[in-house]
């Protein structure tokens, strides 16, 4: 079965520093892997998704994640971390090839300093 | 495009009773609806995959019985909350599957408070 990792379950970075969430995933290739970002009380928006194509995935608000199978990784960066950025971010995986269910990390809580 | 709703977005209600929470495709059809429930500083908890014209099929652990979820038409899937009660208060959030693009896409989520 898939599993997820997101390692530190807070991030706190300067505003205009680097932003990199880490996420790994199990070592069987996910057919699909999503990072959704969570605004306090609200739901989840999607940011970005791999589906097997280009390795670098661009997302909304400056996002972006790189697929790494050698490193069974999918980590999330902005170059220029933003105070709106401030939210809880997820990465997922899709269970198995054709599976619609995802299994998500932990969270990783962004906190963005002025 | 791909929105998700859900209403109401924040319910108060007593020990005992019932609760309903819509969750609506906008502008895509969802065969395949799923249900979260979402504790502080937690992550998601997937209680129960809603399919259209079927019954759900719900996550070790969670009462079927209690959590009602009726999957009616292809932009439509309803959590019921039976007999609520205190501990049943949480964050309730749906996601609808987009078959073509292969992405789930949430609701804003329920905040349910059961006195």
């Amino acid at each position: 079965a898939q599993s997820v990792t997101q390692l530190g379950s807070h991030v706190s970075v300067s505003e205009g520093a680097l932003v990199l969430l880490r996420c790994n995933y199990s070592s069987s290739v996910p057919p699909y892997l999503f990072w959704y970002v969570q605004y306090p009380n609200q739901g989840l928006q999607l940011l970005l998704k791999y589906t097997s194509a280009a390795t670098l995935v661009k997302g909304i608000n400056g996002f972006e994640a790189e697929f790494k199978k050698s490193e069974t990784s999918f980590h999330l960066t902005k170059p220029s971390a933003h105070m709106s950025d401030a939210a809880e971010y997820f990465c997922a995986v899709s269970e198995w090839c054709g599976s619609e269910k995802l299994v998500f990390g932990k969270g990783t809580k962004l906190t963005v300093n002025p | 495009g791909a929105v998700v709703s859900q209403h109401p977005s924040w319910v108060i209600c007593k020990s005992g009773t019932s609760v309903k929470i819509e969750c609506r495709s906008l502008d895509f059809q969802a065969t395949t609806m799923f249900w979260y429930r979402q504790f502080p500083k937690q992550s998601l908890m997937l209680m129960a995959t809603s399919n259209e014209g079927s019954k759900a099929t719900y996550e070790q652990g969670v009462e079927k019985d209690k959590f009602l979820i009726n999957h009616a038409s292809l932009t439509l899937s309803t959590l019921t909350v039976t007999s609520a009660h205190p501990e049943d208060s949480s964050f309730y959030i749906c996601s609808a599957h987009f078959s073509s693009l292969q992405t789930q896409y949430f609701g804003p989520g329920t905040r349910l408070l059961v006195l």
